[in-house]
């Protein structure tokens, strides 16, 4: 949990693309992986998480894949919409702290 | 079930002076976590609330001090405030387990302090 990386810092796509946010990470202990998504003016919210004994997730359009080998963890949007519009942070658990450490984040613009 | 609620929600205060915020946690959570939120920046954790004891401290100076109260409540107090202070400051309640920092937080909608 000391260092998270996390690319791109903005991205831009129409309706209907994909969109994939990478984050890298140190710690090789780190074994759960969070994603937050957090609207203009709002609380961030979990929208999926990952635990190191799988290598990929899915949740209806959204989904997290996990390259423990690679140190990385991925966000995946499918068929985007206008209200996937917001700031994306990766985060991974710093247990020596009791916290997440929490990505820079990626501003996702979905054009309509 | 009752989210996380913070107080003030906007704030304004002048170098030097004294600042409060405060918490109350999700209903039947009993682990509160503070991070301040710079503008166009992620989340940092400042210090983490567990049974009335902080239990985790981030790279926050000793003026960032906190409480918890027996009903999980918490506050934060930030003394001696300085320019970079200014942020949005975040309550984030969970229900740690064994793993800890592996439970999902719930965030308030934050408190945004400017100092002048």
């Amino acid at each position: 949990g000391e260092n998270v990386e996390q690319h791109p810092s903005t991205l831009s796509v129409q309706e209907g693309d994909s969109a994939v946010i990478k984050c890298t990470y140190s710690d090789s202990a780190s074994n759960y992986f969070p994603w937050y998504k957090q609207e203009l003016g709002k609380r961030p919210q979990l929208i999926i998480d990952i635990r190191s004994n799988v290598g990929e997730k899915k949740d209806q359009r959204i989904a997290v894949t996990l390259n423990k080998t690679a140190k990385h963890f991925s966000l995946h949007i499918t068929e985007t919409q206008p209200e996937d519009s917001a700031v994306y942070f990766c985060a991974d658990p710093d247990t020596g702290r009791r916290a997440l450490t929490f990505g820079s984040g990626t501003r996702l613009q979905v054009q309509p | 079930e009752t989210g996380v609620t913070q107080s003030p929600t906007h704030l304004i205060k002048t170098r030097g002076q004294q600042v409060t915020l405060r918490c109350s946690s999700q209903s039947g959570h009993n682990t509160v976590s503070w991070y301040q939120q710079a503008l166009g920046q992620g989340p940092q954790f400042i210090f983490q609330y567990y049974r009335e004891e902080e239990n985790g401290r981030g790279n926050f100076p000793p003026r960032f001090s906190g409480l918890q109260f027996p009903n999980y409540s918490s506050e934060l107090n930030v003394n001696a405030l300085e320019l970079d202070d200014s942020a949005l400051y975040l309550c984030a309640s969970s229900l740690e387990g064994r793993e800890v920092g592996t439970g999902e937080l719930f965030f308030g909608e934050g408190s945004r302090l400017t100092v002048l």
